[in-house]
């Protein structure tokens, strides 16, 4: 089955450098959420969008964006990066109306490690 | 606000059952998962249980939900080492975005 594809998979940028961060969630599904993991620490969810709106906002600092487009993809816009940014960014989408979801679905994209140096 | 809470730490022997507790808070939660993490990699999804349910078998993976406890388990026979990894148990709601307990990491000893 397809899955959520993030890109890239690995980021390296410098401090105050810009990063833009893109998920394709599974065809059909209409909602995306953003999620930032550190190291050792678990998913800390960031932002999420349906429709194109965002639903719900988390611990998402103010340098950081986001935006579902008409295709459903979503990027997460980070700029003036900090050393603390460095961490794990994984997508899930879901579609809101699923009551059964699959084991065989895979909700998480395999994430993008953003390193900031 | 919801709460997801886990051991952070699990060992056992090849071979034995290994089982691996959660609790939550919100009771309104509809859904509740297991994620695995291996060293560096995603989340891949191992198995979920709606909370009308209170036991799910898969394989070697039994999930255990105690919905009066808000208490959920997930046992893993006949354990090997390629379940060395992280597990973070999580719930979320319909619509809503995951909460992720710390992980527990599991240790298979040869």
């Amino acid at each position: 089955a397809a899955g959520v594809i993030q890109s890239p998979r690995h980021l390296i940028k410098e401090k105050r450098e810009t990063a833009t961060l893109k998920c394709y969630p599974i065809p059909r599904h209409d909602t995306v959420y953003w999620y930032q993991q550190g190291p050792g620490q678990d998913p800390q969810f960031l932002i999420s969008f349906y429709e194109k709106m965002q639903s719900d906002k988390g611990s998402i600092p103010d340098r950081f964006s986001a935006q579902q487009f008409s295709d459903y993809h979503s990027e997460l816009n980070m700029s003036s990066l900090e050393l603390g940014d460095s961490a794990l960014y994984f997508c899930a989408s879901s579609l809101e109306g699923l009551t059964t979801p699959s084991t065989d679905t895979q909700y998480f994209g395999p994430g993008t490690r953003l390193t900031v140096l | 606000g919801e709460d997801v809470e886990q051991s952070l730490f699990l060992s056992v022997r090849e071979g034995d059952s290994s089982v691996i507790n959660c609790t939550y808070t919100d009771s309104s939660s509809t859904y509740l998962y297991w994620y695995k993490q291996e060293p560096g990699a995603g989340l891949q999804l191992l198995t979920y249980i709606f909370s009308n349910m209170d036991m799910k078998q898969d394989q070697r993976l039994t999930v255990l939900l105690n919905k009066k406890d808000k208490h959920l388990s997930l046992r893993i026979a006949d354990t090997q080492t390629g379940d060395s990894a992280i597990y973070f148990c999580a719930e979320r709601n319909y619509g809503q975005n995951f909460v992720f307990g710390p992980g527990t990491r599991l240790s298979v000893l040869p």
